[in-house]
């Protein structure tokens, strides 16, 4: 199964961080792993993605646990505009591929 | 930069009737391009993809079709709507790596 697992929502303060689990335990040792998010109706928007090693860019940062089985998105200090349903993605061989769970549905308190 | 286009923003549309959904991508050439489905509250469920002009692969069996007439055209369609045919639409394309980006979605009501 390809499919990874992550909670349903979770809530946070403004300018507080964020850590966002996601599971994938029968990952293979080549599928990355991808995070999008969507905002409300919009199409989804690619956040960040690795292999092993942790990783950073401009919008988060992604921790990947040290057997693969587990990783998380971190926003380091959320805002409004970071309300949205993120989404933890494995990609395999086949580049066409995305399978896509029900996300996360971050909210943000004021 | 590259940029996607989706239209129409929303659509209404009877049970029976015709759809055309258009996707046009600016900036890049000989993408790969995909069509996805979203239900309310769901994932994407992943409905036809091209590699290339004429190649169109189908993910799942269903009562739509794809087409890609140019290189930066992608085209969905369907001769006659079901209610089940109700979503949003979203068009995305890659460089051919599993990063993809998405259009802003076409929001279709089947009545």
């Amino acid at each position: 199964d390809a499919k990874t697992t992550q909670p349903n929502s979770m809530e946070s303060n403004e300018e507080e961080p964020v850590h966002l689990p996601c599971n994938h335990s029968t990952i293979s040792g080549t599928d990355y792993i991808h995070w999008y998010r969507q905002l409300p109706s919009q199409g989804p928007e690619y956040v960040i993605h690795g292999l092993t090693s942790n990783v950073n860019n401009r919008m988060a940062s992604l921790a990947i646990a040290e057997d693969r089985k587990s990783s998380t998105l971190i926003l380091h200090r959320a805002t409004l505009r970071d309300a949205a349903v993120y989404y933890c993605i494995r990609v395999g061989n086949s580049n066409y591929q995305l399978i896509w769970g029900a996300g996360t549905k971050l909210i943000i308190k004021p | 930069s590259q940029t996607i286009h989706q239209w129409p923003a929303t659509l209404v549309q009877p049970v029976g009737s015709p759809l055309s959904l258009e996707c046009t991508v600016e900036g890049t050439s000989n993408p790969n391009l995909y069509w996805y489905r979203q239900a309310a509250g769901r994932g994407l469920q992943l409905l036809f993809y091209s590699v290339g002009i004429g190649q169109i692969s189908s993910e799942v069996p269903q009562n739509l079709s794809a087409s890609r007439p140019q290189d930066r055209q992608f085209i969905l369609s369907s001769k006659k709507l079901l209610l089940s045919d109700s979503g949003f639409y979203l068009c995305a394309w890659s460089t051919g790596g599993p990063t993809q980006y998405f259009g802003p979605g076409t929001r279709l009501t089947v009545l």
